[in-house]
Protein backbone atom coordinates (compact mmCIF):
# COMPACT_ATOMS: atom_id res chain seq x y z
CA UNK A 1 0.00 0.00 0.00
CA UNK A 2 1.41 3.60 -1.09
CA UNK A 3 0.71 5.93 1.34
CA UNK A 4 1.03 9.08 -1.91
CA UNK A 5 -0.82 8.15 -4.99
CA UNK A 6 -0.23 10.04 -8.34
CA UNK A 7 -2.33 9.87 -11.28
CA UNK A 8 -1.78 9.81 -14.07
CA UNK A 9 1.23 7.76 -14.49
CA UNK A 10 2.46 8.86 -17.66
CA UNK A 11 0.88 12.38 -19.52
CA UNK A 12 1.75 13.20 -23.17
CA UNK A 13 0.10 16.90 -24.28
CA UNK A 14 1.03 19.11 -27.06
CA UNK A 15 3.16 21.96 -26.21
CA UNK A 16 0.88 25.21 -24.92
CA UNK A 17 -1.47 22.60 -23.36
CA UNK A 18 -2.80 22.97 -19.71
CA UNK A 19 -1.41 20.30 -18.07
CA UNK A 20 -2.92 18.71 -14.30
CA UNK A 21 -1.08 16.16 -12.30
CA UNK A 22 -2.79 15.26 -9.12
CA UNK A 23 -1.61 13.68 -5.61
CA UNK A 24 -3.83 11.55 -3.08
CA UNK A 25 -2.02 10.86 0.24
CA UNK A 26 -3.68 8.86 3.52
CA UNK A 27 -1.46 9.68 5.96
CA UNK A 28 -1.67 13.05 8.37
CA UNK A 29 0.71 15.41 7.04
CA UNK A 30 2.39 18.58 8.33
CA UNK A 31 3.61 19.32 4.43
CA UNK A 32 3.13 18.13 0.91
CA UNK A 33 6.38 18.86 -1.38
CA UNK A 34 6.44 18.87 -5.72
CA UNK A 35 9.42 17.96 -7.34
CA UNK A 36 10.33 17.93 -10.53
CA UNK A 37 13.31 15.19 -11.87
CA UNK A 38 14.37 15.88 -15.38
CA UNK A 39 16.18 13.01 -17.73
CA UNK A 40 19.13 13.28 -16.31
CA UNK A 41 18.47 12.23 -12.95
CA UNK A 42 18.56 15.60 -10.84
CA UNK A 43 15.54 16.25 -8.17
CA UNK A 44 14.61 19.85 -7.45
CA UNK A 45 12.07 20.82 -4.93
CA UNK A 46 9.20 23.71 -6.86
CA UNK A 47 7.00 23.69 -4.25
CA UNK A 48 6.19 23.12 -0.46
CA UNK A 49 2.56 23.42 0.98
CA UNK A 50 0.79 23.08 3.77
CA UNK A 51 -2.47 24.84 2.89
CA UNK A 52 -4.18 26.62 -0.04
CA UNK A 53 -2.29 27.67 -2.81
CA UNK A 54 0.82 28.87 -4.10
CA UNK A 55 1.88 30.16 -8.27
CA UNK A 56 5.50 29.97 -9.37
CA UNK A 57 5.43 31.15 -13.22
CA UNK A 58 3.29 28.78 -15.21
CA UNK A 59 3.36 26.55 -12.08
CA UNK A 60 0.24 26.64 -9.38
CA UNK A 61 0.21 23.97 -6.90
CA UNK A 62 -2.88 23.45 -4.50
CA UNK A 63 -3.82 21.15 -1.62
CA UNK A 64 -7.25 20.30 0.07
CA UNK A 65 -6.32 19.31 3.60
CA UNK A 66 -9.73 17.67 4.35
CA UNK A 67 -9.84 15.94 0.80
CA UNK A 68 -5.89 14.57 1.23
CA UNK A 69 -5.41 15.76 -1.99
CA UNK A 70 -3.15 17.95 -4.16
CA UNK A 71 -2.52 18.99 -7.97
CA UNK A 72 -0.20 20.57 -9.64
CA UNK A 73 -1.15 22.68 -12.91
CA UNK A 74 1.42 24.14 -15.51
CA UNK A 75 -0.02 26.43 -17.71
CA UNK A 76 0.97 26.85 -21.38
CA UNK A 77 3.29 24.07 -21.36
CA UNK A 78 6.43 23.56 -22.98
CA UNK A 79 8.82 21.17 -23.76
CA UNK A 80 11.32 22.21 -21.21
CA UNK A 81 8.61 21.17 -18.82
CA UNK A 82 9.15 17.60 -19.95
CA UNK A 83 10.02 15.79 -16.64
CA UNK A 84 8.76 13.43 -14.11
CA UNK A 85 7.04 15.17 -11.14
CA UNK A 86 7.16 13.70 -7.96
CA UNK A 87 4.17 14.31 -5.09
CA UNK A 88 5.90 13.87 -1.68
CA UNK A 89 4.61 14.09 1.96
CA UNK A 90 5.96 14.66 5.54
CA UNK A 91 4.30 13.00 7.90
CA UNK A 92 2.69 14.66 11.36
CA UNK A 93 4.62 12.14 13.19
CA UNK A 94 7.92 12.61 12.09
CA UNK A 95 10.12 14.05 9.98
CA UNK A 96 9.73 11.14 7.37
CA UNK A 97 9.01 11.77 3.85
CA UNK A 98 6.45 9.38 1.88
CA UNK A 99 6.89 9.69 -1.97
CA UNK A 100 4.62 8.97 -5.08
CA UNK A 101 5.50 6.88 -7.96
CA UNK A 102 5.54 9.73 -9.96
CA UNK A 103 4.31 11.41 -13.14
CA UNK A 104 6.39 11.35 -16.36
CA UNK A 105 5.21 14.30 -18.25
CA UNK A 106 6.03 14.85 -22.41
CA UNK A 107 6.02 18.10 -24.12
CA UNK A 108 5.41 17.78 -27.74
CA UNK A 109 6.18 20.92 -29.58
CA UNK B 1 22.33 24.79 -5.60
CA UNK B 2 22.65 23.28 -1.89
CA UNK B 3 26.01 22.14 -1.28
CA UNK B 4 25.42 18.23 -1.87
CA UNK B 5 27.65 15.89 -3.46
CA UNK B 6 27.56 12.21 -3.67
CA UNK B 7 30.61 9.63 -4.26
CA UNK B 8 30.89 7.48 -6.50
CA UNK B 9 28.14 8.46 -9.09
CA UNK B 10 28.67 5.17 -10.47
CA UNK B 11 29.79 1.87 -9.76
CA UNK B 12 29.63 -1.49 -10.96
CA UNK B 13 30.29 -4.25 -8.33
CA UNK B 14 30.12 -8.10 -7.88
CA UNK B 15 27.83 -9.83 -5.14
CA UNK B 16 28.73 -10.13 -2.19
CA UNK B 17 31.33 -7.60 -2.06
CA UNK B 18 30.87 -4.59 0.56
CA UNK B 19 29.99 -1.04 -1.13
CA UNK B 20 30.10 2.20 0.76
CA UNK B 21 28.10 5.29 -0.32
CA UNK B 22 29.45 8.73 0.37
CA UNK B 23 27.03 11.85 0.66
CA UNK B 24 28.49 15.13 1.32
CA UNK B 25 27.07 18.40 2.75
CA UNK B 26 28.09 22.06 3.24
CA UNK B 27 25.56 23.32 4.28
CA UNK B 28 25.62 22.30 7.82
CA UNK B 29 21.94 20.65 7.90
CA UNK B 30 20.98 18.55 10.64
CA UNK B 31 18.75 16.39 8.57
CA UNK B 32 20.22 13.58 5.98
CA UNK B 33 18.37 11.43 4.31
CA UNK B 34 19.29 7.86 1.86
CA UNK B 35 16.98 6.85 -0.76
CA UNK B 36 17.07 4.52 -3.25
CA UNK B 37 14.69 4.79 -6.41
CA UNK B 38 13.63 1.99 -8.62
CA UNK B 39 11.01 1.58 -11.45
CA UNK B 40 7.67 1.13 -10.55
CA UNK B 41 8.66 2.32 -6.62
CA UNK B 42 8.68 6.13 -5.31
CA UNK B 43 12.08 6.89 -3.37
CA UNK B 44 11.93 4.47 -0.86
CA UNK B 45 13.78 5.85 2.92
CA UNK B 46 16.98 3.12 3.75
CA UNK B 47 18.13 5.39 6.54
CA UNK B 48 17.99 8.70 7.81
CA UNK B 49 20.33 10.51 10.59
CA UNK B 50 18.80 13.97 12.50
CA UNK B 51 21.67 14.64 14.09
CA UNK B 52 25.89 13.27 14.46
CA UNK B 53 25.57 9.53 15.73
CA UNK B 54 22.11 9.50 15.61
CA UNK B 55 19.88 7.55 13.71
CA UNK B 56 17.40 5.46 12.34
CA UNK B 57 15.68 2.73 9.95
CA UNK B 58 13.51 3.29 7.03
CA UNK B 59 11.09 1.17 5.38
CA UNK B 60 13.85 -0.93 3.38
CA UNK B 61 17.08 -0.93 5.61
CA UNK B 62 17.52 -4.57 5.39
CA UNK B 63 21.09 -5.56 3.81
CA UNK B 64 21.91 -1.31 4.79
CA UNK B 65 24.42 0.46 7.75
CA UNK B 66 24.64 3.69 7.59
CA UNK B 67 27.08 5.82 9.60
CA UNK B 68 27.08 9.86 10.78
CA UNK B 69 30.53 10.80 12.40
CA UNK B 70 30.48 14.20 10.87
CA UNK B 71 27.78 16.93 10.33
CA UNK B 72 28.86 16.85 6.93
CA UNK B 73 29.10 13.23 6.02
CA UNK B 74 27.10 10.25 6.33
CA UNK B 75 27.51 6.85 4.84
CA UNK B 76 25.71 4.20 3.47
CA UNK B 77 27.12 0.64 3.69
CA UNK B 78 26.44 -2.62 1.73
CA UNK B 79 27.91 -5.44 3.87
CA UNK B 80 27.79 -8.19 1.02
CA UNK B 81 26.11 -6.75 -1.92
CA UNK B 82 23.30 -8.35 -3.67
CA UNK B 83 22.00 -7.90 -7.34
CA UNK B 84 18.49 -7.21 -5.27
CA UNK B 85 20.39 -3.35 -4.15
CA UNK B 86 21.13 -2.61 -7.84
CA UNK B 87 19.32 0.84 -8.10
CA UNK B 88 19.94 4.34 -7.88
CA UNK B 89 20.99 5.80 -4.72
CA UNK B 90 19.98 9.85 -3.71
CA UNK B 91 21.14 11.58 -0.33
CA UNK B 92 19.02 14.33 0.38
CA UNK B 93 19.36 16.74 3.26
CA UNK B 94 16.89 19.34 5.27
CA UNK B 95 17.28 22.01 7.35
CA UNK B 96 13.64 22.88 7.79
CA UNK B 97 10.67 20.65 6.74
CA UNK B 98 8.93 23.66 5.15
CA UNK B 99 11.71 24.75 2.90
CA UNK B 100 11.83 20.65 2.18
CA UNK B 101 14.84 18.24 1.07
CA UNK B 102 17.47 18.67 -1.25
CA UNK B 103 19.06 16.31 -3.05
CA UNK B 104 22.53 15.04 -4.48
CA UNK B 105 22.80 13.70 -8.03
CA UNK B 106 22.35 10.29 -7.16
CA UNK B 107 24.56 6.98 -7.28
CA UNK B 108 24.08 4.32 -9.96
CA UNK B 109 24.89 0.79 -8.40
CA UNK B 110 25.08 -2.07 -10.23
CA UNK B 111 25.53 -5.47 -8.20
CA UNK B 112 26.93 -8.33 -11.07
Amino acid sequence: KNEVEQSPQNLTAQEGEFITINCSYSVGISALHWLQQHPGGGIVSLFMLSSGKKKHGRLIATINIQEKHSSLHITASHPRDSAVYICAVVSNTGNQFYFGTGTSLTVIP
Amino acid sequence: DAGITQSPRHKVTETGTPVTLRCHQTENHRYMYWYRQDPGHGLRLIHYSYGVKDTDKGEVSDGYSVSRSKTEDFLLTLESATSSQTSVYFCAIMGDLYIGQFFGPGTRLTVL
